[in-house]
């Protein structure tokens, strides 16, 4: 089982829907998660940090589920410039960072 | 701003060569990245450092080599240049712990020809 897997879609989405992505995570002692977000030939940014009790920032809300090792991302009233590639992110106890492969999204005018 | 910076946006090398590519951040920061990112296959760690002179292999290590001579430079060595490492690199870097981000540098797209 790959440590963080992700549906590579592509998502293809009209604008104003909302839209999820889930993400699975294998080692069940990774101590924190995150959603990046990556532009086509740019490099990955931080768009969230994914907590216990869920967050919510804006549109995009991210939630953690530790039981069935699994986060998500919640996009509503989606934009034109939310088109990217969203990636899964764990960091495991000894401070290796994982990135999932990414979730490409485009949304449609 | 944390600053990344990785000392080339373009490579072009020869199969065979030795390539070094460079990574500097300037914000104190213990631990750093090396990642390479292929169509298809996401980003994968290729070797990370939480310290200087500390080095640890990723998922992908072979054909590759690292250096971390100062706590703000993370380099990383292609012995032996093969087509097959054309990819594009990111290095990135963050505090060490739990809940920290990775802030990454511009990424250097290498060609092995």
């Amino acid at each position: 089982r790959k440590e963080v897997e992700q549906d590579p879609g592509p998502f293809n989405v009209p604008e104003g829907a909302t839209v999820a992505f889930n993400c699975t995570y294998s080692n069940s002692a990774s101590q924190s998660f995150f959603w990046y977000r990556q532009d086509c030939r740019k490099e990955p940014k931080l768009l969230m940090s994914v907590y216990s009790s869920g967050n919510e920032d804006g549109r995009f809300t991210a939630q953690l589920n530790r039981a069935s090792q699994y986060i998500s991302l919640l996009i509503r009233d989606s934009k034109l410039s939310d088109s990217a590639t969203y990636l899964c992110v764990v960091n495991n106890p000894d401070d290796k960072i994982i990135f999932g492969k990414g979730t490409r999204l485009h949304i449609l005018p | 701003d944390v600053k990344v910076t990785q000392s080339s946006r373009y490579l072009v090398k020869r199969t065979g060569e030795k390539v070094f590519l460079e990574c500097v951040q300037d914000m104190d920061h213990e631990n750093m990245f090396w990642y390479r990112q292929d169509p298809g296959l996401g980003l994968r760690l290729i070797y990370f450092s939480y310290d200087v002179k500390m080095k640890e292999k990723g998922d992908i290590p072979e054909g590759y080599s690292v250096s971390r001579e100062k706590k703000e430079r993370f380099s990383l060595i292609l012995e032996s240049a093969s087509t097959n490492q054309t990819s594009m690199y990111l290095c990135a870097s963050s505090y060490g712990g739990a809940d920290t981000e990775a802030f990454f540098g511009q990424g250097t797209r290498l060609t092995v020809v």
